[in-house]
């Protein structure tokens, strides 16, 4: 039973438009959310995270915005860059707990 | 000066063969942590260890061993290798959970083909 599900499992996008990439999550308990991205043959890289205590968080071209009552959150990069192409992984946890839940990662190409 | 490192990053073996994955963090972290992404691309947490006692212990075959001999190491020793192994293994480590950054940091993985 996936707790953390990624739909749409690719998306392009053309150089320097926005990127959004969805996740939607099945557990009420989960209060911390992360987003990671990763290159092939390299290991997931910590990219941004929010507290169920906000509903957005930005980091440069990177913003995660929660809603908490629809149990979804997204990720928008915005201007996409062709550096951005790689897989981008949603997880959750309850804060205190090891456990992360992922989803399956979408693949994300940006076009120069 | 790499964060969490892993070894080997490729290990091909045959069916039967008992293998080991090293996994090293230099981040000062408390907790590390073995996941395997499986086919299906899912990323699935099989072991934790929290200052070198296990926290997690989900539902991996008892092949599969864990040791971590301080809090800086945690191996992964695998007997008897099935073809349901192959997979990519990542070590990942975090500070103690309850802290405000809980974030995993992740070593490079390691690709296991079982043949």
């Amino acid at each position: 039973d996936q707790q953390v599900k990624q739909n749409s499992p690719s998306l392009s996008v053309q150089e320097g438009r926005i990127s959004i990439l969805n996740c939607d999550y099945t557990n009420s308990m989960f209060d911390y959310f992360l987003w990671y991205k990763k290159y092939p043959a390299e290991g997931p890289t910590f990219l941004i995270s929010i507290s169920s205590i906000k509903d957005k968080n930005e980091d440069g071209r990177f913003t995660v915005f929660l809603n908490k009552s629809a149990k979804h959150l997204s990720l928008h990069i915005v201007p996409s860059q062709p550096g951005d192409s790689a897989v981008y992984f949603c997880a959750a946890s309850v804060r205190g707990n090891n456990r992360l839940a992922f989803g399956k990662g979408n693949q994300v190409v940006v076009i120069p | 000066d790499t964060a969490v490192s892993q070894t080997p990053k490729y290990l091909v073996t045959q069916m039967g063969n008992d293998k080991s994955i090293k996994c090293e963090q230099n981040l000062g972290h408390d907790t590390m942590y073995w996941y395997k992404q499986d086919s299906k691309k899912f990323l699935k947490i099989m072991f934790s260890y929290n200052n070198k006692e296990l926290i997690i212990n989900e539902t991996v075959p008892n092949r599969f061993s864990p040791k971590s001999p301080d809090k800086a190491h945690l191996n992964l020793h695998i007997n008897s290798l099935e073809l349901g192994d192959s997979a990519v293994y990542f070590c990942a480590s975090s500070q103690v959970p309850g802290r405000l950054k809980e974030t995993q940091y992740f070593g490079p993985g390691t690709r296991l083909l079982v043949l």
